[in-house]
């Protein structure tokens, strides 16, 4: 595609639930990345991918967060029973291949648990 | 790993003066510094980057600049306009089985008074 997509754009969920957070790279793009952002905080990594292995999960916060991509393309991040302080935008970003290159960011996905 | 500090966390300059935002890396093996530009709402997009092979860049009224030795780089826009006022994160890479993931700073936000 022409961009980064994410959805839902938003998402309310009940404490306890589970969430899927879906993101779709751009077409080519082999590197995807996933961080998280807080009101009115930085951005804070969570796990990226090359290919469809993932060689750094060191920024999960938990093993309630999971994140998997599929043919090199769209990528999903489950969060299972889901706590408030979950809430944040989930931001995913790509980049051409590995390495240093400036990333694409998708809108987000706003997350509240209530 | 890696760790970016950046400051100010706030700045406001008047229409037409210069910004300028500091940022210091502790990983001496980082080679790619970006900045980004989040507008209230929207997502991050990338406005200008450096490489470490260079110590000086300019994009019209946007330079940044790297002190490897010291590990600090800069940005700095001349001429401010009110389409200026956002949030601005510096990045760089980490290095080592990590080296695709950017770290990024804490933010600043700059307001540009009329």
């Amino acid at each position: 595609g022409a961009g980064v997509s994410q959805s839902p754009s938003n998402k309310v969920t009940e404490k306890g639930k589970d969430v899927e957070l879906r993101c779709d790279p751009i077409s080519g793009h082999t590197a995807l990345y996933w961080y998280r952002q807080s009101l009115g905080q930085g951005l804070e990594f969570l796990i990226y991918f090359q290919g469809n292995s993932a060689p750094d999960k060191s920024g999960l916060p938990s093993d309630r967060f999971s994140a998997e991509r599929t043919g090199g393309s769209v990528s999903t991040l489950t969060i299972q029973r889901t706590q408030q302080e979950d809430s944040a935008v989930y931001l995913c970003a790509s980049s051409p291949r590995q390495g240093n290159y400036g990333y694409t960011f998708g809108s987000g996905t706003r997350l509240t648990v209530v | 790993g890696e760790n970016v500090e950046q400051h100010p966390s706030t700045l406001s300059v008047q229409e037409g003066d210069s910004a300028v935002i500091k940022c210091t890396y502790s990983d001496s093996a980082s080679n790619y510094f970006p900045w980004y530009k989040q507008e209230l709402g929207k997502r991050p997009q990338l406005i200008i980057d450096i490489r470490s092979n260079v110590g000086e860049k300019k994009d019209q009224r946007i330079a940044v600049t790297l002190n490897k030795t010291a590990k600090h780089f800069s940005l700095h826009i001349t001429e401010t306009q009110p389409e200026d006022s956002a949030v601005y994160f510096c990045a760089a890479t980490a290095s080592g089985s990590s080296a695709s993931k950017i770290i990024f700073g804490s933010g600043t936000r700059l307001s540009i008074r009329p």
